[in-house]
């Protein structure tokens, strides 16, 4: 079944180690996004990219850094974790198209981070 | 560029009864205007969409309406139920696929 994985479901990390988030989707879909929810419901757009070997940054700004190398993988790294990236950040991938059935985002489960 | 507003940012109702959730977006250009739900621990799932060329659009118990001229669309829940209780955000793009503009969510609890 064609869906979007991410791990780890859960982390917890000491501040200052170097954390990658991991993203994987099947359906071969060319744009892939990360986002960051804070608790207060909004979705705040941190990376993106339109293919193998296209990375951009988002509205929000932030520490991280991501890689495009497959088109199935689009993983999230920090060097160095702090308390203020203590999040939940979610993966989604979309397919230009117009037909049925090629709408919108899927989006992976997410991953709770926190660093301590 | 795009920017879709929500409202309300919370909501309760009462099992059985309906919800609406209101969304505006701020360029015309945009076409294509999905509706997702957010479960406790998960990520938000599709639950409908409607394009431009489309006032209304109905699964069951939901619907969304679009107005495209006063640039707003909404979603209707009939005979709310507790399970219905959850996050919901509206989005826009130029293009189904492409990068969506989300609003900024609606936390909805139906209480039995």
């Amino acid at each position: 079944e064609a869906d979007i994985y991410q791990t780890p479901r859960y982390l917890v990390i000491g501040t200052g180690k170097k954390i990658t988030l991991e993203c994987s989707q099947t359906m071969g879909h060319d744009k892939m996004y990360w986002y960051q929810q804070d608790p207060g419901m909004e979705l705040h757009l941190i990376h993106y990219s339109y293919g193998v070997n296209s990375t951009e940054k988002g509205d929000l700004s932030s520490e991280s850094t991501v890689s495009r190398i497959r088109t199935e993988h689009f993983p999230l790294t920090l060097e160095s974790a702090r308390p203020s990236h203590t999040s939940q950040y979610l993966c989604a991938s979309s397919e230009f198209g117009q037909g049925a059935g090629r709408s919108g985002y899927t989006f992976g489960s997410g991953t709770r981070l926190t660093v301590v | 560029g795009e920017n879709v507003e929500q409202h309300p940012s919370t909501l309760s109702v009462q099992e059985g009864d309906s919800a609406v959730i209101k969304c505006t977006y701020s360029d015309s250009a945009s076409n294509y205007f999905p509706w997702y739900k957010q479960e406790l621990g998960k990520g938000p799932q599709l639950i409908i969409d409607i394009r431009s060329n489309v006032g209304e659009k109905k699964d069951q118990r939901i619907a969304v309406t679009l107005n495209k001229t006063a640039k707003h669309f909404s979603l209707h829940i009939t005979e709310t139920q507790p399970e219905d209780s959850a996050v919901y955000f509206c989005a826009a793009s130029i293009g189904a696929g492409n990068m969506l503009t989300f609003g900024g969510g609606t936390r909805l609890m139906v209480k039995p």
